[in-house]
């Protein structure tokens, strides 16, 4: 399969604990993003990457988050001290950029407790 | 990026044909429309993406009138599999991100 994969799936933290998500894109893929979604509510844009170029980044993008893509291949995700209001969907998708379609993987689901 | 207004729920029987329009008034001139489908605890899936006129392919089709301020993503025949949300959105050259709103949720009925 070389669709785009994240792992864990699931992930269940108390609350100001740390948790870092894991993104595979597809392999030839320079553009990689991280949305977040929550119950009822479509994705909301996080962050960008071009090969290990960080493009973008969104307001929701608190200084507790950190993305990086260090040798513009696999991302990570990192939360620290995680709150309740982070309890969502983490998705991560990747493109050929411009205006080719957006990849999207199965997503991890983060629970704060 | 131009916002979208599209239905929040509509409902279907198998074997009909489903019309999800989208209005979007203030769309740049660069800005693409792009219609995905989202299955609960699944990432979104891309259906279609046109400019203007009609974009069809094996799964949907897409009809953007002259004026761009709305578009309307044609499901023939649909089945109880295509249950889903769907969202209407816009990609640009201006910038790679996309803007979701909270999508159209499509039930079909047996």
């Amino acid at each position: 399969d070389t669709g785009v994969s994240q792992d864990p799936r699931h992930k269940i933290t108390k609350r100001g604990q740390n948790v870092t998500f894991r993104c595979d894109p597809i392999s030839e893929h320079n553009r990689l993003y991280w949305y977040r979604q929550t119950l009822g509510q479509g994705p909301e844009f996080l962050t960008y990457f071009q090969n290990e170029a960080q493009l973008e980044k969104s307001r929701l993008l608190s200084d507790r988050f950190s993305a990086e893509r260090p040798k513009g291949s696999f991302s990570t995700l990192e939360i620290q001290r995680t709150e309740q209001g982070d309890s969502a969907m983490y998705l991560c998708a990747s493109s050929l950029g411009g205006q080719s379609e957006q990849y999207f993987g199965p997503g991890t689901r983060l629970t704060v407790t | 990026l131009a916002k979208t207004t599209q239905p929040i729920s509509m409902d279907s029987y198998e074997g009909q044909e489903v019309n999800i329009t989208c209005s979007h008034n203030n769309i740049a001139t660069n800005d693409y429309i792009t219609w995905y489908q989202q299955f609960p605890s699944q990432g979104p899936r891309f259906i279609i993406q046109g400019y203007k006129t009609k974009v069809t392919n094996e799964v949907a089709s897409l009809f953007i009138p002259a004026d761009r301020k709305s578009s309307t993503l044609s499901l023939p025949r649909v089945s109880l599999s295509d249950t889903a949300v769907y969202y209407c959105l816009f990609s640009s050259y201006n910038t790679d991100k996309l803007i979701f709103g909270t999508g159209t949720r499509l039930q079909v009925f047996p």
